[in-house]
């Protein structure tokens, strides 16, 4: 069954801004610590940012500190990802994937993956 | 920042191979460690959580083994459905890193 469910990439300009979102179909959304990773064209994958279950822990890595902003709705069983300033090196598919395990510092289960291509 | 190295970049293997992957750490992450497959244009799926734990469906010909900083992950018999690229995952610390991949190619 199809849990987490990406949207809102698309093609930007340098310099622009761009949200993407991440609807869940888990009936316990709001107790759950949520990540967004992503994967550069032909490359590894890049853990982004990380958000406890009442939004009032964030990490982020250094490479996004400053530009990107997670957040997220429990009401709406979403996640979100604001991305500004973006770059070319931001071009990537972005998955949003929840916290597992106890404690909850695994990935399980992932999204599809949204495309975010950053170019003039 | 934990480093996380994974070798070899890639393998070539046969059906029914034992296919072995190594990760190292930069530095002791105790068992927090965790494996994840990734098929071309699939999202990543978890196969194995502190270091040797199995994933519930994941097959049992899959295991892993290691603490502190050195881990494997073998692959006791392989199957078709297992030629994919496969990641590290450290959970010690913030910011959570991956190591690079390692693409296990029909030989």
């Amino acid at each position: 069954e199809v849990q987490l469910v990406e949207s809102g990439g698309g093609l930007v300009q340098p310099g622009g801004s761009l949200r993407l979102s991440c609807a869940d179909s888990v009936f316990s959304f709001s107790t759950y610590t949520m990540n967004w990773v992503r994967q550069a064209p032909g490359k590894g994958l890049e853990w982004l940012s990380y958000i406890n279950s009442g939004s009032s822990i964030t990490y982020y890595a250094d490479s996004v500190k400053g530009r990107f902003t997670i957040s997220r709705d429990n009401a709406k069983n979403s996640l979100y990802l604001q991305m500004n300033s973006l770059r070319d090196e931001d071009t990537a598919v972005y998955y949003c994937a929840r916290g597992s395990g106890r404690p909850e510092v695994w990935f399980d289960p992932w999204g599809q993956g949204t495309l975010v291509t950053v170019s003039s | 920042d934990i480093q996380m190295t994974q070798s070899p970049s890639s393998v070539s293997a046969s059906v029914g191979d034992r296919v072995t992957i190594t990760c190292r750490a930069s530095q002791g992450i105790d068992t927090w460690l965790a494996w994840y497959q990734q098929k071309p244009g699939k999202a990543p799926k978890l196969l194995i959580y502190t270091a040797s734990n199995l994933q519930n469906g994941v097959p049992p010909r899959f295991s892993g083994s290691g603490s502190g900083t050195d881990f494997t992950l073998t692959i006791s018999s392989l199957q078709p459905e297992d030629f994919a690229t496969y990641y590290c995952q450290q959970a010690k610390s913030f910011p959570r890193t991956f190591g690079q991949g390692t693409k296990v190619e029909i030989k």
